[in-house]
């Protein structure tokens, strides 16, 4: 079985600039989950769609939204790109739940120039 | 709000010794626990899930315990090899963190041959 794939895997912007980042989760499940992963903050939680629905977000501020197709490909954007936002974006996917085993893609590295 | 520490951040041991990561978290209302491994620049691996009803979970050469009471996971590897040189992440879903995994900052495992 795949796992689950993260496209594209390197990105280079500019501030200001916009950016949308792809997920295709593990077939069979519906959870996606995305996190931003730095140095200085770790690993945190964005925000959590199933079936089509945000379920959960975290703390980060409007300029990040994401969504999610009825093929549970996943999908988010950052508009107004900041310095502060390069990271390695990662996506988990789960069968139903953030309670089951999250499976982890590769993650896309987002550099902001 | 719950927090996730991990001790040691950095660990370095000859191959063949058995060791022992550690994990802490505030808030004992989990649903379970999860060790991740992550190889530099990649995505994050499962290892374990412990259900918080759950005391223990084996895989290989790979222990882990649950502790909830006191707040307490170990990740026990028996007799290391180079090829378990990563960074091991364990992570939490709270019950009354809005349904997400709270990481920690991980613990920098290198196994010298």
């Amino acid at each position: 079985k795949a796992g689950v794939t993260q496209t594209p895997r390197y990105l280079i912007k500019t501030r200001g600039q916009q950016v949308t980042l792809s997920c295709s989760p593990i077939s069979g499940h519906r959870s996606v989950s995305w996190y931003q992963q730095t140095p200085g903050q770790g690993l945190q939680f964005l925000f959590e769609y199933f079936s089509e629905t945000q379920r959960n977000k975290g703390n980060f501020p409007g300029r990040f939204s994401g969504r999610q197709f009825s093929n549970s490909r996943s999908e988010m954007n950052v508009s107004t790109l900041e310095l502060g936002d390069s990271a390695l974006y990662l996506c988990a996917s789960s069968v139903t739940t953030g309670t089951d085993t999250q499976y982890f893609g590769p993650g896309t590295r987002l550099t902001v120039l | 709000k719950q927090e996730v520490t991990q001790i040691p951040a950095a660990l370095s041991v000859p191959e063949g010794e058995n060791l022992v990561l550690n994990c802490s978290f505030t808030d004992s209302a989990i649903y379970n626990l999860q060790w991740f491994r992550q190889d530099p620049g990649k995505g994050l691996t499962s290892l374990l899930l412990i259900q918080s009803s759950q005391r223990e979970q084996t895989s290989g050469r790979l222990n882990a315990s649950l502790d909830k009471s006191s707040g307490r996971s170990t990740l026990y590897i028996a007799a290391s090899q180079p090829g378990d040189s990563a960074t091991y992440l364990c992570a939490v879903f709270s019950y009354n963190q809005g349904g997400k995994l709270i990481f920690g900052q991980g613990t920098e495992l290198s196994v010298k041959p």
